[in-house]
């Protein structure tokens, strides 16, 4: 069965860093690409990034290029999402989610997500 | 950068009833890119359609995509309670990996 749980949200100050957890269990995890999507209090789906299976390929939003980092560690099934310089606009609730395939496409299996919140 | 736009913002139906949502890409993408999700509140989103027209694993056939170039469609034929809730599509085409802003779909 594919499991995916997130980890590592919670409130921090405008400005701050926080890193996000995606362990994974129930597939081969190298095999797939995975992606960060939030959404934001209110509002809609929001993808952030991606990665492919191999690590080789990394995609960014334009909200969070520059200040998001998105990596894997096959030895360990996790996908991370580091976040640094974080504003008020990062608030979201952030889902991890598996492509269909080793490339980024669709997602076939997500996370519960974990809550994210910018705030002073 | 493609932008999809869906419509409409809001869809009120009856159980039963057929319905049927819209997204339109900013520029033409192949429908092999083309996904359709469904989220509910406090849920994980769910994969309905990929490659915009085939059913994703467990999905039931009363969902069905179809669409090119930059008029995508999802259809539920007959609407059940459990399908009440927000739909999103998605193009994977290109980078950055959008999704539409969303179709609510409420009970009548």
């Amino acid at each position: 069965e594919v499991q995916l749980v997130e980890s590592g949200g919670g409130l921090v100050q405008p400005g701050g860093s926080l890193r996000l957890s995606c362990a994974a269990s129930g597939f081969i995890f190298t095999s797939y690409a995975m992606s960060w999507v939030r959404q934001a209090p209110g509002k809609g789906l929001e993808w952030v990034s991606s990665i492919s299976g191999t690590g080789a390929s990394t995609y960014y939003a334009d909200s969070v290029k520059g200040r998001f980092t998105i990596s894997r560690d096959s030895s360990k099934d996790t996908l991370y999402l580091e976040m640094n310089s974080l504003r008020v606009e990062d608030t979201a609730v952030y889902f991890c989610a598996k492509a269909l395939v080793v490339v980024v496409s669709a997602m076939d299996y997500w996370g519960q997500g974990t809550l994210v919140t910018v705030s002073s | 950068e493609i932008v999809l736009t869906q419509s409409p913002g809001t869809l009120s139906l009856s159980p039963g009833e057929r319905a049927t949502l819209s997204c339109r890409a900013s520029q033409s993408i192949s429908s092999t890119y083309l996904a359709w999700y469904q989220h509910k509140p406090g849920r994980a989103p769910r994969l309905l359609i990929y490659g915009a027209s085939n059913r994703a694993t467990g999905i039931p056939d009363r969902f069905s995509g179809s669409g090119s170039g930059i008029d995508f469609t999802l259809t539920i034929s007959r609407l059940e309670p459990e399908d009440f809730a927000v739909y999103y599509c998605q193009q994977y085409a290109d980078s950055p990996r959008a999704f539409g802003q969303g179709t609510r779909l409420e009970i009548k």
